[in-house]
């Protein structure tokens, strides 16, 4: 089945370690391809996204993500995560026609920061 | 700063009541959107509105009725709502139907009684 992928559920950094957030799709055309994070009772913000061009985006508050095309991956990234990133994460993707251009969004992952 | 505004930000009715969720969004965007979000769980799409028509509804009971007076303004009308609806409903708009941002609504909290 078609589908958003983040395997994991939850995910504990130290603060200022490196963070990898996973998100792989099953589609056959490259959708376009974001990452929204919300903090607790709020809204979701768009961190990064990917529409086509270069695979490595940046995005706010020191984010990137790196668009895999043969791993069908756009897995999110940043070098020294700080507490107040503390927050969930979620992958989506858009423009899949058979969805009628809908967004897709992945479980999410719950992010948490020990000092 | 959310350029999406969403009233009220926290909302607590009977299953009798009537009430209703706003939404106000002043990018000039082309279509809106009513998304319902339970504790740990993506947002799912409820109503999708573009040029202030509706374009899609999940399959959404009818106790929930949306209304797009113009261009910048959506509304989430509540009746008979049952404390299973009780959750985070997120607003969002994008510059035309097919999706390639949404920005999203900080939400209004609803409980159900």
């Amino acid at each position: 089945a078609q589908s958003v992928t983040q395997p994991d559920i939850h995910i504990t950094v130290s603060e200022g370690a490196s963070l990898e957030l996973r998100c792989n799709y099953s589609y056959g055309a490259t959708p376009y391809l974001f990452w929204y994070v919300q903090s607790p009772g709020q809204g979701l913000q768009l961190l990064l996204k990917y529409f086509s061009g270069d695979t490595l985006v940046q995005g706010i508050k020191g984010f990137e993500a790196e668009f895999k095309r043969s791993q069908s991956s756009f897995n999110l990234r940043k070098p020294s995560v700080h507490w107040s990133d503390a927050a969930e994460y979620f992958c989506a993707v858009g423009g899949i026609m058979e969805y009628g251009n809908k967004l897709v969004f992945g479980a999410g992952t719950i992010l948490r920061v020990k000092s | 700063d959310t350029e999406v505004t969403q009233t009220p930000k926290h909302l607590v009715m009977g299953m009798t009541n009537k009430k209703s969720l706003k939404c106000e969004q002043h990018m000039g965007h082309r279509a809106m959107y009513w998304y319902k979000q339970k504790a740990k769980k993506p947002p799912e799409l409820m109503f999708v509105y573009s040029y202030e028509k509706l374009s899609i509804n999940e399959s959404v009971p009818s106790r929930f009725s949306p209304e797009c007076p113009n261009s910048s303004l959506l509304n989430l009308h509540l009746h008979a709502l049952q404390p299973e609806d009780s959750a985070l409903y997120l607003c969002a708009s994008s510059q035309e139907l097919a999706v390639r941002e949404l920005f999203f609504g900080e939400g209004s909290r609803l409980t159900v009684l």
